[in-house]
């Protein structure tokens, strides 16, 4: 059964760069057969994608976020991470790691539990 | 980038009603539209892919339909267990990926 699970620090300081990385077990990260991506959701609020990265390290962000976001893979250790510089509070959400298929379902079939990242000082 | 608008934000219903959700896309996406419900404290979970598609172990209750930009979930007679958020989401222009904001089925 594949698991994805989140790791990182849960408080953030205003102007640092959050990090996060997403360990998968059950199953290789070097398949064509899947995008790997970041949701996140601030509390109480709904449900925004971030990015996503191919195994082969192409990557695929939110316009919004672009600018800010860098997302890679780690092929030898199957997992991939989340780099989210010039934090604020409003980055403050649990953050979610996801596969995507390429091929039926298509849609984010697979999700870690979520980790929660504070932005305060 | 599409935007969908799913409604009601909040819809009270009794077990064992039929509940009907609504998500519009500001755009035409095809058949390209996913469902998800989510419990408190849980990730999202896929219920319906491609407008009508069920996931795998989701319960024969659960049914998408639409087209285009309307596109509505239903669930036959409502169980316990479905009391949650449900929110649809779009892959036929990204990116961006995107979201609704989420409709809550409440126990009435």
């Amino acid at each position: 059964q594949l698991q994805l699970q989140e790791s990182g620090p849960g408080l953030v300081k205003p102007s640092e760069t959050l990090s996060l990385t997403c360990s998968v077990s059950g199953g290789s990260i070097s398949t064509s057969n899947y995008y790997w991506g970041w949701i996140r959701q601030p509390p109480g609020k709904g449900l925004e994608w971030i990015g996503s990265i191919f195994y082969s390290g192409n990557t695929y962000y939110n316009p919004s976020l672009k600018s800010r976001v860098t997302i890679s893979v780690d092929t030898s250790k199957n997992r991939f991470s989340l780099k989210l510089s010039s934090v604020t509070a409003a980055d403050t959400a649990v953050y979610y790691c996801a596969r995507r298929r390429i091929g039926p379902p298509y849609y984010f079939d697979y999700w870690g539990q979520g980790t929660l990242v504070t932005v305060s000082s | 980038e599409i935007v969908l608008t799913q409604s009601p934000a909040t819809l009270s219903l009794s077990p064992g009603e039929r509940a009907t959700l609504s998500c519009r896309a500001s755009q035409s996406v095809s058949s390209y539209l996913a469902w998800y419900q989510q419990k408190p404290g849980q990730a999202p979970r896929l219920l319906i892919y491609d407008a009508s598609n069920r996931a795998t172990g989701i319960p024969a209750r659960f049914s998408g339909s639409g087209s285009g930009t309307d596109f509505t979930l239903t669930i036959s007679s409502l169980e316990p267990e479905d009391f949650a958020v449900y929110y649809c989401q779009q892959r036929s222009d990204w990116p961006p990926i995107t979201f609704g904001q989420g409709t809550r089925l409440e126990i009435k």
